[in-house]
């Protein structure tokens, strides 16, 4: 069965520093891998995604992540942290066994940029 | 604007008094799902639906209903809530399985409280 693992259920960071949101996959198969912020009281909001090609992938809101198939990661960073990026993070894979459309999710990391 | 709607955003009802939780999608898209996400659990599909007059369960399906009369509506339906649904509920969206890589897109979420 296809899944992912967010081993950190908050990371704490400075405002102005790098973070970084681990995640990691077990897919068989190639992995289609997404990754989506919940603001507060805000819904789900698509933030990138990556299918195939570069496995640096850029998103929304200055976000990348990096695909590493040797490690079965798809680390989500930010050079710079801004107070604002505080928010709950998930990653989330397409479960291929359901027709495609089903993304199974992680746990969720809850991000706090301090000032 | 693109976007998936729903309501109420926040709900308190009582054990056993039936409910809905409407869902609106102005994308045309086919595919049409619920999710519940719970503290530790990410989120769990309750039931999705490929196209009008599909559906299909979920992860989760117990206690739930759905219907898809309309391509642009997909609602959840307690027919008997219970406090162990109490939840927060997300609606999803996104075109049918032409590509893997296809983004779900998110409503803003329904808190459902069952006391």
């Amino acid at each position: 069965a296809q899944s992912v693992a967010q081993p950190e259920d908050q990371v704490n960071v400075a405002e102005g520093n790098p973070l970084t949101v681990k995640c990691t996959y077990s897919v068989s198969g190639n992995p289609y891998l997404f990754w989506y912020v919940q603001y507060p009281n805000r819904g789900l909001q698509f933030l990138l995604k990556y299918i195939t090609g570069d496995n640096l992938v850029k998103g929304s809101y200055g976000f990348e992540a990096e695909f590493n198939k040797s490690q079965t990661s798809f680390h989500l960073k930010k050079p710079s942290a801004l107070v604002s990026d505080s928010a709950l993070y998930f990653c989330a894979v397409r479960d291929l066994n359901t027709g495609f459309q089903k993304l199974v999710f992680g746990t969720g990391t809850r991000l706090l940029v301090s000032p | 604007e693109a976007q998936v709607t729903q309501n109420p955003r926040y709900l308190i009802t009582v054990t056993g008094k039936k409910l809905t939780v409407t869902c609106s999608q102005n994308m045309n898209h086919e595919y049409m799902s619920w999710y519940r996400q719970d503290p530790g659990l990410g989120l769990r599909q309750i039931y999705y639906s490929m196209n009008v007059e599909v559906t299909d369960k979920g992860d989760v399906p117990e206690g739930y209903k759905v219907s898809r009369k309309e391509k642009r509506n997909f609602p959840l339906i307690l027919e008997s809530p219970s406090p162990n649904q109490t939840s927060l509920y997300f609606c999803a969206s996104g075109k049918t399985a032409s590509s893997s890589g296809n983004t779900i897109y998110f409503g803003e979420g329904s808190w459902l409280t069952v006391v």
